[in-house]
């Protein structure tokens, strides 16, 4: 089973400046991904950076990045930059790959964002 | 990235009618979507995986007869919520992947549904 921990219910950064946002995760399955959602106020999910467990390098999107310690179990997204459009609940979700469920995401209880002009 | 459609968006209905959700991936076929509900301020729960032309494999706790699936189609599936009640008033939201165990999943703009 896995099992994906966000410690921070709520989080306040200043625009223009960088934020983390934690997760970590626990998992028996050797190989996995890792991912972080954003979800607005209007609902959607929107996907926004993809870490796989045997990616050597940590992956960035645009002012997205994850810093992946896997030795520690953690893939923490980094927002630099911030906007006020960031404002938002941010979830960390895992998908192992293989065993049954390999295509099912597991998804922490979320971070509430909220970007201060 | 790839797109995931929904409807309707909102939908409220009287206790016991039965109301049906859309899924479709406008822009790649997806032999397996899956359904997700989420209460207020709470994570997304997943309620049952959706492959196409076969049965849906539902999560623990989920009432298959209540909550009805059909994959009919590579771009298509729907949730059926039968004679509804006022506690299954929730935020449905879908997600489809290629079918690869290492694909990303999209989602759907989910579905907001109140039972009266």
């Amino acid at each position: 089973a896995q099992k994906i921990t966000q410690t921070q219910p709520g989080m306040f950064v200043q625009e223009k400046e960088a934020v983390t946002l934690d997760c970590t995760y626990d998992t028996s399955d050797p190989s996995y991904g890792l991912f972080w959602y954003k979800q607005p106020s209007s609902g959607e999910m929107i996907f926004l950076i993809y870490q796989g467990s045997y990616d050597q390098q940590n992956a960035t999107e645009g002012r997205y990045s994850l810093n992946f310690q896997k030795a520690r179990k953690s893939a923490n997204l980094v927002i630099s930059a911030s906007q006020l459009g960031d404002s938002a609940m941010y979830f960390c979700a895992m998908r192992p790959y293989s065993g049954a469920g390999s295509y099912q995401l597991t998804f922490g209880k979320g971070t509430k964002l909220s970007v201060i002009p | 990235g790839a797109v995931v459609s929904q409807h309707p968006s909102r939908v409220i209905c009287k206790s016991g009618t039965s109301v049906k959700i859309e899924c479709r991936s406008l822009d790649f076929q997806a032999t397996t979507m899956f359904w997700y509900r989420q209460f207020p301020k709470q994570s997304l729960m997943l309620m049952a995986t959706s492959n196409e032309g076969s049965k849906a494999t539902y999560e623990q706790g989920v009432e298959k007869d209540k909550f009805l699936i059909n994959h009919a189609s590579l771009t298509l599936s729907t949730l059926t919520v039968t004679s509804a009640h006022p506690e299954d008033s929730s935020f449905y939201i879908c997600s489809a992947g290629g079918g690869s165990s290492t694909d990303t999943q999209y989602f759907g703009p989910g579905t907001r549904l109140t039972v009266l």
